[in-house]
């Protein structure tokens, strides 16, 4: 049981390049999530698709697209990548609901130059 | 809008020694709690978590107890060890946000031998 795999791991980008982070989970889940971890501001939710055929904005969006290709995959695209965007990001899912515990893949680091 | 605020780390502890990581809360209605951990180099998993009000989750030692009253949820562990070591999250769901995590900064600790 694979969980929630992101590809690529690690990527280096020159400002201005864009590049799309893939995600996909095995567990049927209902709700993806893209989340950035900062070192000292913890995690910050980028954006988020409660169901196939949805998605919205999260805490911090801009910059960033992303695509619920179908009920498995989340992807996540920088048009114009920019230092600040210098991050490791997480996938997400989970069943949705209140009580529901999220599953997260083990991140891409993204450094861009 | 919602938010968590934990104690700042590093937490630095000798094995054997109690922990306790500091969580409170600002939220509207009936939030759901969690404790979150990240080892190095990994994605965040499950901890515990509690639903309402005086519940109490635990985990692998851990324990937290949802207390209303003081808008806290407070982790705990009698005794450390060193494969405790890791990173903290305290994080909670609601309603009013579409149930996708608020996660609070992270408290980072190291049990030393």
């Amino acid at each position: 049981n694979a969980g929630v795999t992101q590809t690529p791991k690690f990527q280096v980008l020159k400002t201005g390049q864009s590049m799309t982070l893939q995600c996909a989970q095995d567990m049927n889940h209902n709700s993806m999530y893209w989340y950035r971890q900062d070192p000292g501001m913890g995690l910050r939710l980028i954006y988020y698709s409660a169901s196939e055929g949805t998605t919205d904005k999260g805490e911090v969006p801009n910059g960033y697209n992303v695509s619920r290709l179908n009920k498995r995959e989340f992807s996540l695209r920088l048009e114009s990548a920019a230092p600040s965007q210098t991050s490791v990001y997480f996938c997400a899912s989970d069943t949705g609901g209140l009580n529901s515990p999220l599953h997260f893949g083990n991140g891409t680091r993204l450094t861009v130059t | 809008g919602d938010s968590v605020t934990q104690m700042e780390g590093p937490v630095t502890l000798s094995e054997e020694a109690f922990l306790t990581i500091n969580c409170t809360y600002t939220a509207t209605g009936y939030p759901s709690l969690f404790w979150y951990v990240q080892y190095p180099g990994e994605g965040l998993q499950l901890l515990l978590k509690a639903t309402k009000a005086d519940d109490k989750g635990s985990n692998k030692g851990f324990e937290a107890t949802y207390r209303k009253e003081t808008t806290s949820f407070h982790l705990e562990k009698g005794s450390v060890q060193v494969s405790d070591s890791a990173v903290y999250f305290c994080a909670l769901s609601n309603s009013n946000s579409g149930y996708a995590l608020n996660f609070g900064k992270g408290t980072s600790l190291l049990v030393t031998p």
